[in-house]
């Protein structure tokens, strides 16, 4: 079973402009959460995309925004990049009754801000 | 709301030596519990997890009970390799009023020496 992919896996922006993080979930999972992992700051949680829709979002500006597609797969959109946003974005899945399941992450994404 | 705390790092310990990384929460429900590790340059990787009180996970000679009483779930490990060195996060779930947004503590970095 493949586990959860993310791409790229290295980013390189340079301030104002605009960031596209793409995540898959293992098969059968419906839930995709997003995580910035700047140095020295742990996860901070982004979004919960379930079933399509937007579930829940963490305290971060609406210049952080995604989606959820058909087939499940996810989008991280940031806009304006601002050098505080370098971090590791992890992206993580899971199936049903999500509050006693297991999260699997990718191994996520990079992005540089210069 | 939900929180976790971990000890702060980085653990610094001998090759054999005993590992104990703490970790307390606050939570209204009743939340399950999990750890995950992150090796230099990866995603997170569940370790265990633990859905009730009392019950004690385990994997790879790790183990950590779940502490109603005193809201804890300590990592422990009777005998460290250096191939333990990562970052390990202490994490909880808990499903109310149809939002669940998982909480994960900053992280602790432990460092095993040959």
């Amino acid at each position: 079973e493949a586990g959860v992919t993310q791409s790229p896996t290295h980013l390189i922006k340079t301030r104002g402009q605009q960031a596209t993080l793409r995540c898959s979930p293992i098969s059968g999972h419906t839930s995709v959460y997003w995580y910035q992992q700047a140095l020295g700051l742990g996860l901070q949680f982004l979004l919960w995309y379930d079933e399509g829709e937007e579930r829940n979002r963490g305290n971060f500006p609406p210049r952080f925004s995604g989606r959820q597609f058909p087939n499940y797969s996810s989008e991280l959109n940031v806009n304006a990049l601002e050098l505080e946003d370098s971090a590791l974005y992890l992206c993580a899945s899971s199936r049903e009754d999500r509050a006693r399941e297991t999260q699997y992450f990718g191994p996520g994404t990079r992005l540089l801000v210069l | 709301g939900n929180s976790v705390t971990q000890m702060e790092g980085p653990v610094t310990l001998s090759e054999e030596a005993f590992l104990t990384i703490n970790c307390t929460y606050t939570a209204t429900g009743y939340p399950s519990l999990f750890w995950y590790v992150q090796y230099p340059g990866e995603g997170l990787q569940l370790l265990l997890k633990a859905t009730k009180a009392d019950d004690k996970g385990s994997n790879k000679g790790f183990e950590a009970t779940y502490r109603k009483e005193t809201t804890s779930f300590h990592l422990e490990k009777g005998s460290v390799q250096v191939s333990d060195s990562a970052v390990y996060f202490c994490a909880l779930s808990d499903q109310r009023g149809g939002s669940y947004i998982p909480t994960f503590g900053r992280g602790t970095s432990l460092i095993v020496h040959p």
